[in-house]
This record gives structure tokens, sequence and C-alpha cells, in this order.
């Protein structure tokens, strides 16, 4: 069965540079959720769309935004990097808005030095 | 605050005894689910249980929830070395966003 892919999965910016990780959810999915997992602690959500529009939002920096596109696939733009932005970002699609499984992506695992 | 809360932080055992993990939360929930995470990978949902329910199975798997305690607790029996990862606990106050606790590292020794 198709899963959720993320890309890339690994990535090495410099600070102030900027990044953008892509979100591709499993065919059918028409929410979106990202998370950010820093080491050694748990997966913080960071903001959901759903139909291409946002529908909640976390702890996400006012530096990234994220949006949803017409194929329902999704990127997190940050911009103006920071050390601290090291972390593991995961990607998530349910079927709809209140499907209560969510399905993980394997992660993009970005490296700021 | 975080919402989920496990313990113990890590556990290690031998192949083939049971472990348990514990989850607590602090606010009403729809739902409670379980996610398993080999290291720095990503997470796989490995059971729910809705607020109706007070106990499911899956396999080797076992979770129960205690919605006047707020908590649940996860079962794995027979356990190898393959179950070896972090567990945890997540629930969704507002059925949307996922509110994770902050793991149980399980270890299983051949």
């Amino acid at each position: 069965a198709a899963g959720v892919i993320q890309s890339p999965r690994h990535l090495i910016k410099e600070k102030r540079e900027t990044a953008t990780l892509k979100c591709y959810p499993i065919p059918r999915h028409d929410t979106v959720y990202w998370y950010q997992q820093g080491p050694g602690q748990d997966p913080q959500f960071l903001i959901s769309f759903y139909e291409k529009m946002q529908s909640d939002k976390g702890s996400i920096p006012d530096r990234f935004s994220a949006q949803q596109f017409s194929d329902y696939h999704s990127e997190l733009n940050m911009s103006s990097l920071e050390l601290g932005d090291s972390a593991l970002y995961f990607c998530a699609s349910s079927l709809t808005l209140y499907q209560e499984t969510q399905y993980f992506g394997p992660g993009t695992r970005l490296l700021v030095l | 605050s975080q919402q989920g809360e496990e313990d113990p932080q890590a556990l290690s055992i031998q192949e083939g005894e049971n472990a348990t993990m514990n989850c607590s939360y602090k606010t009403s929930i729809n739902n409670l689910q379980w996610y398993r995470q080999n290291s720095g990978r990503g997470l796989v949902h490995l059971i729910l249980i809705r607020s109706n329910e007070r106990e499911k199975h899956s396999g080797r798997l076992r979770v129960t929830l205690d919605t006047s305690k707020k908590s649940s607790s996860l079962l794995i029996t027979a356990s190898r070395a393959a179950d070896t990862a972090s567990y945890f606990c997540a629930t969704a106050p507002r059925s949307e966003k996922l509110v994770f606790g902050k793991g149980t590292k399980l270890t299983v020794n051949p």
C-alpha cells in the first residue's frame, strides 16, 4: 500500500538559509499534518491542512510557512534557519479532517550548521 | 505542557517477557493512540482506543484506557528483540492534531 512520501530525507543547511520540505500524502487523503521532533524529544504539532486550507496551527515559528496544493501535497518552508531548527520533520496524512488515524511519513532530518 | 506522559521513560527486558508502558493525560479526549518509533525513523501507528472503550487487542498488543484516571497502558506480550523501539501515546483533544507524550524507550534483549 502507498505510504506518505517525504522529500528530501536528509537536508543540511547553514544558519540563515532557507529550506523547503515536501510531503505527498497517501492517495485520497485530503488532510496533512506537520510535526517537528527534536533530538530525544516527542513530536510537536506544527500545522495542518484540510482541503488546501489551514485547519489548525501549533507551535510553528513565524519564520516557517506551509501550504497544501491542489494535488494535496504540502510544502513546509523554513526561512532564516537557526541551529535549534535541527530536527526530524514528519508529515502525516489522514483520510479526512476528523479521521482519527494519522499515517506518518519517514521524516526529513534537517541539520542546521 | 504535555498532554500525555509516559512511564517508565526506559524499560529493558528479556525476550519472551511482557512489557507494560503507561500513559497519563490531562484533558478530555476522543481517543488515545499508541505509536512506535524505531530509532530516528518514522512513527508507526499501532492501535487506537476510543474514549468509550476500556480495552482493545491487536495481535500481541493489549491497550487499556481508564478515562476516570486519565490513563492508558500498552502491554506487549511475549516480546521480541524486534520490538525494541520507542513507544509514544498520543491524544487528540480536538480530534485533529495529535499531542504526544514523552515516550518509553523499550529495549528487548535477546
